[in-house]
C-alpha cells in the first residue's frame, strides 16, 4: 500500500537535546512538507521540499531543521533553539507543489 | 494577507441528516485552491476535497460537495446522510498560486449522535 509514515508515534524530548522525527512516502510524491498543529489551532508550516536536495523555510522554521537527501525521506529534528515544543507533527507529501497534499498520521511531542 | 475563517467552533447533527460546515477566506488572489480536511480523534489529516479558484461548478465528492461562492469568498463544506463515523474535527484551507503552503482555519468539530 502506497502511504506516508511518521515516526514515532509519541516522542519525549528533555531540555537542551534535539530529537527528529521520521517521514518517509512511497507514493513517489516530488513535494514533502511539516506543519505543526497546537491545541485549539489549525496547521502551521514549518518547512517544505520541492525535489531533493532542495528545501525552503515555512511561517515557523525557527528551532528547526530539515534534510532532504532521499526522494522518499524528509526527517525534521526539533533542535534545543525550540523553546516551545509540544505538539502535533504531521508531514505532507504532493506529487508537485501545486498538488493535493496528503498526510501522515503524525508525531506527538512532549517535553519532559 | 491570507486568511481561513471557520466560526463554527462545533457542530452537532443526527445521523443521516445534512449539514452544514462554513469557512470564509480573504485573498486578493484570482488563482487559489480551496481544500476541507478531515481530522478524526487519531490525528491524521484526511483530504476530502478540492475546489479551485477558476472551477464554475461546485465540486463534489460522494457525500461531500462543496458549495462555493466566489463573490462572497465562501467555501461551505455540506455532508449529505451524516454517519457516526464523521465525526471529527474538520479544517478548510486554502493554497494560493506561487506559494507552497496550505494555510488552515482553526476547525469545526463535528459530532453525529443516533
Amino acid at each position: 500500500d502506497g502511504g506516508i509514515t511518521q515516526s514515532p508515534k509519541y516522542l519525549f524530548r528533555k531540555e537542551g537535546q534535539n530529537v527528529t522525527l521520521s517521514c518517509e512516502q512511497n507514493l513517489n510524491h516530488d513535494a514533502m512538507y511539516w506543519y505543526r498543529q497546537d491545541p485549539g489551532q489549525g496547521l502551521r508550516l514549518i518547512y517544505y521540499s520541492q525535489i531533493v536536495n532542495d528545501f525552503q523555510k515555512g511561517d515557523i522554521a525557527e528551532g528547526y531543521s530539515v534534510s532532504r537527501e532521499k526522494k522518499e525521506s524528509f526527517p525534521l529534528t526539533v533542535t534545543s533553539a525550540q523553546k516551545n515544543p509540544t505538539a502535533f507533527y504531521l508531514c505532507a507529501s504532493s506529487i508537485e507543489h501545486q498538488e493535493t497534499q496528503y498526510f501522515g498520521p503524525g508525531t506527538r511531542l512532549l517535553v519532559l | 494577507a491570507q486568511k481561513i475563517t471557520q466560526t463554527q467552533p462545533g457542530m452537532f447533527v443526527q445521523e443521516k441528516e445534512a449539514v452544514t460546515l462554513d469557512c470564509t477566506y480573504d485573498t486578493s488572489d484570482q488563482s487559489y485552491g480551496l481544500f476541507w480536511y478531515k481530522q478524526p480523534s487519531s490525528g491524521e489529516m484526511i483530504f476530502l476535497i478540492y475546489q479551485g479558484s477558476y472551477d464554475e461548478q461546485n465540486a463534489t465528492e460522494g457525500r461531500y460537495s462543496l458549495n462555493f461562492q466566489k463573490a462572497r469568498k465562501s467555501a461551505n463544506l455540506v455532508i449529505s446522510a451524516s454517519q457516526l463515523g464523521d465525526s471529527a474535527m474538520y479544517f478548510c484551507a486554502m493554497r494560493y498560486t506561487g506559494f507552497q503552503k496550505l494555510v488552515f482555519g482553526t476547525g469545526t468539530r463535528l459530532l453525529v449522535s443516533p
